[in-house]
């Protein structure tokens, strides 16, 4: 597609709920990464992939979240009972693979986000 | 380890005047990426300018450019000529050779008429 599409843009869930927030990276992109932002800070880390592999997922907060990307296109990070502290904005972004330093095809395009609420 | 530190949480500017925005960066990577983006309060990131570390000149776009010292590990963003829509939050990044990206906590640019 055009752009990194996010899905849902907006979700309210009841503690204890289980979400799910899906990504549609650029066609061709190999790269994907997960951040979560909460408001006034910066994007934190969350996890990356390489087409379907998982190469680094560090920055999940703990065993409650989940993120995969089975074909190696779309991913879908996963929060299992959600706490009130899960709340943030979840951004995907995607980018070709690492290219060297001076290549400036390094650059990730990022999604709009998905704002999750948990009352 | 990466590393991204914004030390300016927040910082003033006269339209039409330039502005600073710093940052320094921490990494082993012998090769690496340094980025900034551009947040409005609409949310959605945009990316502004690219350095690579290999690099001999420093990076321009339009108004944008980015002050890159790699012995003082710096790679400050530089905008001209401030617009009241440069009135965001600004971040800098930078990726390495495993590919992770790592973002700093941002400053928020304010633009005064």
């Amino acid at each position: 597609g055009a752009g990194v599409s996010q899905s849902p843009r907006y979700k309210v869930a009841k503690r204890g709920q289980d979400v799910a927030l899906r990504c549609d990276p650029i066609s061709g992109h190999v790269s994907l990464f997960w951040y979560q932002q909460a408001l006034g800070q910066g994007p934190e880390f969350l996890t990356y992939f390489q087409n379907e592999a998982q190469l680094d997922k560090s920055g999940l907060p703990s065993d409650r979240f989940f993120a995969e990307r089975p074909e190696g296109s779309v991913s879908t990070l996963k929060i299992q009972r959600t706490q009130q502290e899960d709340s943030a904005v979840y951004l995907c972004a995607s980018s070709l693979r690492w290219q060297g330093a001076s290549s400036g095809a390094n650059v990730l395009t990022f999604g709009a986000g998905s704002r999750l609420t948990v009352l | 380890a990466q590393k991204i530190t914004q030390t300016q949480p927040g910082m003033f500017v006269q339209e039409k005047e330039a502005v600073t925005l710093d940052c320094t960066y921490d990494t082993s990577d012998p090769s690496y990426g340094l980025f900034w983006y551009k947040q409005p309060s609409s949310g959605e990131m945009i990316f502004l300018i690219y350095q690579g570390s290999y690099d001999q000149q420093n990076a321009t776009e339009g108004r944008y450019s980015l002050n890159f010292q790699k012995a003082r590990k710096s790679a400050n963003l530089v905008i001209s000529a401030s617009q009241l829509g440069d009135s965001a939050m600004y971040f800098c990044a930078m990726r390495g050779n495993a590919g992770k990206s790592t973002f700093g906590d941002g400053t928020t640019l304010t633009v005064k008429p």
